[in-house]
């Protein structure tokens, strides 16, 4: 089945700097990668997904990268404000047309 | 539109009880996917459902089993519960969109039941 790995675990920034978040995935017949925002207490949103047909989808400060002869794909999060602080999963939908999570990366925005 | 549903928010049970969890997705979404959520293990799939039908199923043990009705309401079910069931429990509808073969399963989650096993 499908395997999620994200990176980093944990990731601090100061307000205005970037954060990248970084995920791999092992189907190579994967097509659909979301990205979700869980904020304490909350459930979690989705903020961003791409499709496999393209390299890149950019909505405001955020943004997605795929590479998929490398099999793995990131969420830029550009000029960082305190309410960017949350828990972000990344998921993949593979040949089984289910996501499977990635463990998650708590972001924290230092003001 | 609403969004996704569940009933109850909270709930506390002991060992060896059972107990049944309720989503109502969006309307007009006729797939309804069940999550574990812990510290530890993140979200776990439990399983999915569309039309009725269990489509997939996660590695979990059989207590854990659920059902879908045919106004696409879905229920989980969990038996004999252990400590270890303590966790949020997410359910996530969907409307799959097509684009030529390929199909993309796009998920709302609901709010959550935080169950707590004593």
């Amino acid at each position: 089945g499908e395997n999620v790995e994200q990176h980093p675990s944990t990731l601090s920034v100061q307000e205005g700097d970037s954060a990248v978040i970084k995920c791999t995935y092992s189907d190579s017949a994967s097509n659909y990668f979301p990205w979700y925002k869980q904020e304490l207490g909350k459930r979690p949103q989705l903020i961003i997904d791409i499709r496999s047909n393209v390299g890149e989808k950019k909505d405001q400060r955020i943004a997605v990268t795929l590479n998929k002869t490398a099999k793995h794909f990131s969420l830029h999060i550009t000029e960082t404000q305190p309410e960017d602080s949350a828990v972000y999963f990344c998921a993949a939908q593979g040949s089984a047309r289910q996501l499977t999570f990635g463990s998650g990366t708590q972001l924290t925005v230092l003001p | 539109k609403a969004g996704v549903t569940q009933t109850p928010r909270y709930l506390i049970k002991t060992r060896g009880q059972q107990v049944t969890l309720s989503c109502s997705p969006i309307s007009g979404h006729r797939s309804v996917s069940w999550y574990q959520q812990t510290p530890g293990q993140g979200l776990q799939f439990l399983f999915e459902y569309f039309s009725e039908t269990q489509r997939n199923k996660g590695n979990f043990p059989g207590r854990f089993s659920g059902r879908q009705f045919s106004n696409s309401r879905s229920e989980m079910n969990v038996s004999t519960l252990e400590l270890g069931d303590s966790a949020l429990y997410l359910c996530a509808s969907s409307a799959r969109s097509y684009s030529g073969r390929a199909v993309y399963n796009e998920q709302f989650f609901g709010p959550g039941t935080r169950l707590t096993v004593l």
